[in-house]
């Protein structure tokens, strides 16, 4: 069964950098047809999707958030990373790992982490 | 504000049937397949139907999809108290770059 565990700190400083890393489990994540992706949602609120990444690196922002935002993968530790700058009090939510599995024309996040709470320390 | 719109909160009784719609655009829910989510409280979110009206295995046949042009629909029959939960709906935007995007969620409540 594959399974997603987000980690990082759960506190961040105004003006400072936000770094996560998902570490999957059970399933490698070199499969190409996947994609590895950050969703994150505020207290109380509803979903946004931060981006995603293939194991060959290629990877896919939120408009709204791209000026900001990296996304990394380490094959060889079968992780995937995120990487928000410039963090505001906006940036407070709880930030989850998933799979965007199924097919082509057919795809949905199959498997999530079970999210981290991220809070910036103002 | 959410891409996709859906109605903040739905409730219905044990044993009926309810309907929570999402509406998006021509870039969207217009092209694009539509799949829901259902977020029990303090867990993440778990994949309810794909592809508009395609069931997981291990998801009821009390959950079902649809859609029609720029409005996608989840229906759930037989309303049953564990069904208690915040639902949204997501869709990949062709536009810009392509992105996904979700609707701000309804709150179900069983009474």
């Amino acid at each position: 069964q594959l399974q997603l565990q987000e980690s990082g700190p759960g506190l961040v400083k105004p003006s400072e950098t936000l770094s996560l890393t998902c570490t999957v489990s059970g399933g490698s994540i070199s499969t190409s047809i996947y994609s590895w992706n950050w969703i994150r949602q505020p207290p109380g609120k509803g979903l946004e999707w931060i981006g995603s990444v293939y194991s060959r690196g290629s990877t896919y922002y939120n408009p709204s958030l791209k000026s900001r935002v990296t996304i990394s993968v380490d094959t060889s530790m079968n992780q995937f990373s995120l990487d928000l700058t410039s963090v505001t009090a906006a940036d407070t939510a709880v930030y989850y790992c998933a799979r965007l599995g199924g097919k082509t024309g057919a795809r949905y996040f199959d498997y999530w982490g079970q999210g981290t709470l991220v809070t910036d320390s103002s | 504000q959410s891409v996709l719109t859906q109605p903040p909160s739905a409730s219905g009784t044990p044993g009926q049937r309810v309907t929570i719609s999402c509406s998006g655009s021509s870039s969207n829910v217009g092209v694009n397949p539509v799949t829901w989510y259902q977020q029990l409280p303090g867990t993440a979110p778990k994949l309810l139907i794909y592809s508009n009206n395609q069931r997981p295995s291990g998801v009821p046949d009390r959950f079902s999809g649809s859609k029609s042009g720029t409005s996608a629909s989840l229906a759930i029959s037989g309303l049953q108290s564990e069904d208690e939960a915040d639902y949204y709906c997501a869709a990949w935007d062709d536009s810009l770059s392509g992105y996904w995007v979700f609707g701000g969620g309804t709150k179900l409540t069983v009474l």
